[in-house]
């Protein structure tokens, strides 16, 4: 079965930027059929779709983060990544990746999560 | 963008009862709505997807339905691992979002 998981820095400094990974095994990436998906949790705000690439390279992001991120697809490496740039405080949250099915299925499986902490 | 609106915030039942969760989008989501089941310390696991299919190995204590813009959790017979924080999510309209969330208390 497939699973992720979620690896790189657990702390930014404001204003840098955030480089997150997911790797998948128990599947290809390239497959298809399947968008990679990263969603964020901030202790207070709850829940936050942040975006998803498809194996093609085509990407879908929230408005709400404008350009500030970028979400790349390694297939030789069965990995996607996240980057966040000109991070603060609000930034700080655990994040997660997953992926969602292109017929409609949500979100399965999820990563464990990781938890990213901006500060001086 | 789509306000996904849960209620209770928490709902106190007894093991053994049955516990009905509501969710209420601001537009139409047509039956493109997920519940997940989130445990402390854990990622957010898939129950229910397309509003009313339970994911692979959930229990049929689990049920979903609803459309359109109400939505309804029920878990039949309460458990004592069913204690959690359960949140509702749209896909339908861009960018997916998600409710407050649950929390289903002893």
């Amino acid at each position: 079965q497939v699973q992720l998981q979620e690896s790189g820095p657990g702390l930014a400094k404001p204003s840098q930027t955030l480089s997150l990974t997911c790797t998948v095994s128990g599947g290809s990436i390239s497959s298809g059929g399947y968008y990679w998906s990263w969603i964020r949790q901030h202790p207070v705000k709850g829940l936050e779709w942040i975006g998803y690439i498809y194996d093609s390279g085509s990407t879908y992001y929230n408005p709400s983060f404008k350009t500030r991120v970028t979400i790349s697809v390694n297939t030789s490496k069965n990995q996607f990544s996240l980057m966040v740039r000109s991070v603060t405080a609000a930034d700080t949250a655990v994040y997660y990746c997953a992926r969602e099915s292109l017929a409609g299925e949500a979100l399965d499986p999820w990563g464990q999560g990781t938890l990213v902490t901006v500060s001086s | 963008e789509t306000v996904m609106t849960q209620s209770p915030a928490t709902l106190s039942v007894s093991p053994g009862e049955r516990a009905t969760l509501s969710c209420r989008a601001s537009e139409s989501v047509s039956s493109n709505l997920a519940w997940y089941q989130q445990k402390p310390g854990q990622a957010p696991k898939l129950l229910i997807y397309g509003a009313s299919t339970r994911a692979t190995g959930i229990p049929a204590r689990f049920s979903g339905s609803g459309s359109g813009t109400e939505f309804t959790l029920t878990i039949s017979s309460l458990q004592s691992e069913d204690f959690a924080v359960y949140y509702c999510q749209q896909y339908s309209n861009w960018p997916q979002t998600f409710g407050q969330g649950t929390k289903l208390e002893i």
